[in-house]
């Protein structure tokens, strides 16, 4: 199985500081790798696919990088409502195994 | 507008079974993979498991966790996926997603359930 190892675990930070999540897998995966956002309460919510690819809707200061088995997420400038927990996916094999998660907290 | 609704979680005993149904709308079901991702209390995301769409030949594929234990399948008609649970664990207890997949330039998933609450305790 793919593992998929998150940093930080968690972090501190206020609004409209700049943001940067990474992801690594075991193996490569080239830009088989998704972003997802989820609030307490409601259900995950599809941020970034194929590495880069912004969903349709998601906020422009989402942006997502990175190919083989090193990507990030940057959030350009934190806004009130993207307080939450981060998950990596990995898409590239069954099972289709997520990051352990980043909890986005105020400071 | 694409909806999945899940149902049939609630409070079990170790060992017993449950079944869970994903009832979807909005899509052509039959086009579309479907997945299961739990997450346990206090705890990140954990795939459960998916069911391809009949056109790959349905095909199903699960996490270690739940192999021979979990079963998925799919009634194309009616637009409702099932999550057979037997033999359940008190690590089984969690909030369970019925998600979507799509494929495009990779595998994503981009509607999600509400979840339901699967507790398994004696």
């Amino acid at each position: 199985d793919i593992q998929m190892t998150q940093s930080p675990f968690s972090l501190s930070a206020s609004v409209g500081d700049r943001v940067t999540i990474t992801c690594r897998s075991s193996q490569n995966i080239y830009t088989f790798l998704n972003w997802y956002q989820h609030k307490p309460g409601k259900a995950p919510k599809l941020l970034i696919h194929g590495a880069f690819n912004l969903e349709t809707g998601v906020p422009s200061r989402f942006s997502g990088s990175g190919s083989g088995e090193e990507f990030s997420l940057t959030i350009s400038s934190l806004q009130p409502g993207d307080f939450a927990t981060y998950y990596c996916q990995q898409s590239y094999s069954t099972p289709k195994t997520f990051g352990q998660g980043t909890n986005v907290e105020i400071k | 507008e694409v909806q999945l609704v899940e149902s049939g979680g609630g409070l079990v005993q170790p060992g017993r079974s449950l079944r869970l149904s994903c009832t979807a709308s909005g899509f052509t079901f039959g086009d579309y993979a479907l997945t299961w991702v739990r997450q346990a209390p206090g705890q990140g995301l954990e795939w459960v498991g998916f069911i391809r769409s009949k056109a790959y030949g349905g095909p199903t594929d699960y996490a270690a966790s739940v192999k021979g234990r979990f079963t998925i399948s799919r009634d194309d008609s009616t637009g409702v996926a099932y999550l057979q649970m037997d033999s359940l664990r008190t690590e089984d207890t969690a909030l369970y997603y019925c998600t979507r997949e799509y494929d495009s330039s990779g595998y994503y998933y981009d509607f999600w359930g509400q979840g339901t609450l699967v507790t398994v305790s004696s």
